[in-house]
């Protein structure tokens, strides 16, 4: 059974400050891994993807790989109030599979 | 910027019925995808699709699920007699010229099943 673990949260930061948000994955032979928000009641929508090991910096947002780990996390700087949803870690598992398999979800509240 | 589109965004319908969900894909995207999200849980897979037919499948889509693509634009899931448990939103998604590539979610169709 292939799993994808995220802590639930909620994550509570003061508004600037820098959030990180982590996510571990079950299946080595895992390809490609993406960062999705969510509001409630709102589809996924797509924050970062990554496919090798290091870091990915986009504007805010930085996402890192750990192949040997099994571990990707988000870091978001300078949070704003308007950062606060759902962020979902999904992975595809690699050569041969056709899906995306999803955490549960980190809840991230920045407080003014 | 293309996006995915779905309609209805609210279905509902009453148990034992069928309901025909819609979604228009990205334009020249050659892979598509059904995923659901019961209240309060984790977004799962159900199916993908490339080249008019199944390419993967969840065990949550069993004889009861159906995709089709009828035309050269939308993709239709069908949920043949609908269980109470069948209540969810359900997304479709689109991605380019490979599996691996970034997957984009439409809006969303809630179904209530009463």
């Amino acid at each position: 059974q292939k799993e994808v673990e995220q802590n639930s949260g909620p994550l509570s930061v003061p508004e600037g400050a820098i959030a990180s948000l982590n996510c571990t994955y079950s299946d080595r032979g895992s390809q490609s891994f993406f960062w999705y928000r969510q509001y409630s009641g709102k589809s996924p929508e797509l924050i970062m993807f990554i496919y090798s090991n290091g870091d990915k910096e986009d504007g805010r947002f930085t996402a890192q790989l750990n192949k040997a780990s099994q571990y990707v996390s988000l870091l978001i700087r300078d949070s704003q109030p308007s950062d606060s949803a759902t962020y979902l870690c999904a992975v595809n598992p690699g050569s041969g599979y056709n899906k995306l398999i999803f955490g549960a979800g980190t809840r991230l509240a920045v407080h003014p | 910027e293309p996006e995915v589109t779905q309609t209805p965004s609210h279905q509902v319908t009453q148990m034992g019925q069928e309901v025909i969900l819609r979604c228009v894909p990205i334009s020249n995207h050659l892979y598509f995808y059904w995923y659901r999200q019961i209240l309060g849980q984790k977004v799962e897979f159900l199916v993908s699709f490339y080249n008019n037919e199944i390419s993967e499948k969840s065990e949550i889509f069993d004889d009861q699920f159906s995709v089709e693509r009828p035309d050269g634009s939308n993709f239709t899931l069908k949920i043949r007699s609908t269980k109470l448990e069948d209540s969810a939103m359900y997304f479709c998604a689109s991605s380019d010229q490979n599996p691996t590539d970034t997957q984009y979610f439409g809006p969303g169709t809630r179904l209530t099943v009463l």
